[in-house]
């Protein structure tokens, strides 16, 4: 079946850091990929999405990048703020358009900048 | 807009009594999920509706799981018997059509003793 697999943490940044977070990917077909941001005591939101290969997803600073050659997805900021503390989820869906059918979630990565 | 609300934020009951968890997904939105967050397990989807209809529930774990949805405005999630291996986050969704983007309740924080 399909699964999503990044980097668990801790990870710990100093304020203006570059970040990088892995995800990779297995599934059949041509799935559709995201990062989803938690916030303590708060529920996922949804951060940036990839549906095709190549695509760039963006948001707030954070980039990934759709690559189907090395099934990955990971997530990047150049300058990272105490503000972008959280837990950071990759996921897949497994329809081209982003359907439904529900969301495969990595476990989740911590993120921790320090000041 | 509300966004998506879920009731209680948290729940502590004692092994064997029965759980009733609550949501109230986005004014509009025709799907709606429920998933189960915990540290050994993540993210793991339950149950999803599509316009108030079970469409998959193959992620329910065992029988003591239900879930039902009598409106377009109003979904349980409901354990019984609730076990300590039940404690987890429960997280409701709710999205406009099958897209991407789910919006996600605070999910309710469940403690089984």
């Amino acid at each position: 079946g399909d699964s999503v697999t990044q980097m668990e943490g801790p990870v710990t940044l100093s304020e203006e850091a570059f970040l990088t977070i892995n995800c990779t990917y297995t599934a059949t077909g041509y799935p559709s990929l995201f990062w989803y941001v938690q916030y303590p005591g708060e529920g996922l939101q949804l951060l940036l999405k990839a549906t095709k290969a190549d695509d760039k997803g963006s948001n707030k600073g954070f980039e990934a990048t759709y690559r189907k050659e090395t099934t990955s997805f990971h997530l990047e900021k150049g300058s990272v703020q105490v503000s972008d503390s959280a837990v950071y989820f990759c996921a897949l869906s497994p329809l081209s358009g982003g359907g439904a059918d529900g969301l495969t979630f990595g476990k989740g990565t911590h993120l921790i900048i320090q000041p | 807009d509300a966004g998506v609300i879920q009731s209680p934020r948290h729940e502590v009951t004692e092994m064997g009594q029965e759980v009733t968890l609550r949501c109230k997904p986005i004014s509009g939105h025709d799907y709606l999920f429920w998933y189960r967050q915990t540290m050994m397990r993540g993210l793991e989807l339950l149950i999803y509706f599509n316009n108030n209809v079970p469409i998959d529930d193959s992620g329910m774990p065992e029988d003591r799981f239900s879930a039902k949805m009598p409106n377009a405005s109003f979904s349980t999630l409901k354990i019984q018997p609730s076990e300590p291996r039940d404690s987890a986050v429960y997280f409701c969704a709710s999205s406009l059509g099958p897209g991407p983007g789910y919006t996600f309740g605070s999910g309710t924080r469940l403690t089984v003793v």
